[in-house]
């Protein structure tokens, strides 16, 4: 099984609420990403979890903040956000984080509104 | 970082067609995936392809790491293979990918 599951679908939201994205995988992976996709861009890399520790921060605002509970699953948490934060934000996960296979299989996304 | 370069940025063809995309990279990789994005936005993994050859029913892609660049190549293209393809690398160990802006495919009937 290659299925990284993520809730909500679809979440619209207001600047001051604050919000949860929620991704899991089952398919025994040690490393799990967040990407955010603006409209007609590629996505782009947010943060990076190896064995539940955050390994990479691209220099997100703090208004996004991440938190992995234990190695199935990973979420996003969301407050005061900004109208330009809306986007498809997209889970992946990959097998090992240090090792040789690396392949990264993603997420259906969750499409963000921020009113 | 490392930068990722696709060509062509958009492709038009008809049904029946064959086509090649490219992907160029400006370091060594040890990852190195090709995706389809369909209209709802899931990413569908092609192939993870670092280096070598491999082949999936109509699809194939080959990467030749020392020149730094992988090709997918598509035939008897169908109206289902349009949307947007994605070459994506990462350059060490669970340092996240890095995408390329992709090619758009429009296949008409």
């Amino acid at each position: 099984d290659t299925e990284v599951t993520q809730t909500p679908k679809h979440l619209v939201m207001g600047m001051t609420n604050k919000k949860s994205l929620k991704c899991e995988q089952h398919m025994g992976h040690r490393a799990m990403y967040w990407y955010k996709q603006k409209a007609k861009k590629p996505p782009e890399l947010m943060f990076v979890y190896s064995y539940e520790k955050l390994s990479i921060n691209e220099s997100v605002p703090s208004r996004f903040s991440p938190e992995c509970p234990n190695s199935s699953l990973l979420n996003l948490h969301l407050h005061a956000l900004q109208p330009e934060d809306s986007a498809l934000y997209l889970c992946a996960s990959s097998q090992d984080a240090s090792g040789s296979y690396n392949e990264q299989f993603f997420g259906p996304g969750t499409r963000l509104t921020v009113l | 970082g490392i930068q990722v370069e696709q060509s062509p940025p958009d492709l038009i063809l008809q049904e029946g067609a064959n086509s090649t995309l490219r992907c160029n990279f400006s370091d060594s990789v040890n990852n190195l995936q090709w995706f389809h994005q369909n209209p709802w936005g899931q990413l569908i993994n092609l192939f993870y392809i670092p280096s070598g050859t491999k082949q999936n029913g109509r699809l194939s892609a080959t990467t030749v790491a020392t020149e730094r660049y992988s090709l997918l190549y598509i035939s008897s293209s169908q109206t289902t293979d349009s949307g947007v393809y994605f070459c994506a690398v990462e350059g060490g160990g669970a340092d996240g990918l890095t995408f390329g802006k992709g090619t758009h495919l429009i296949i008409q009937p």
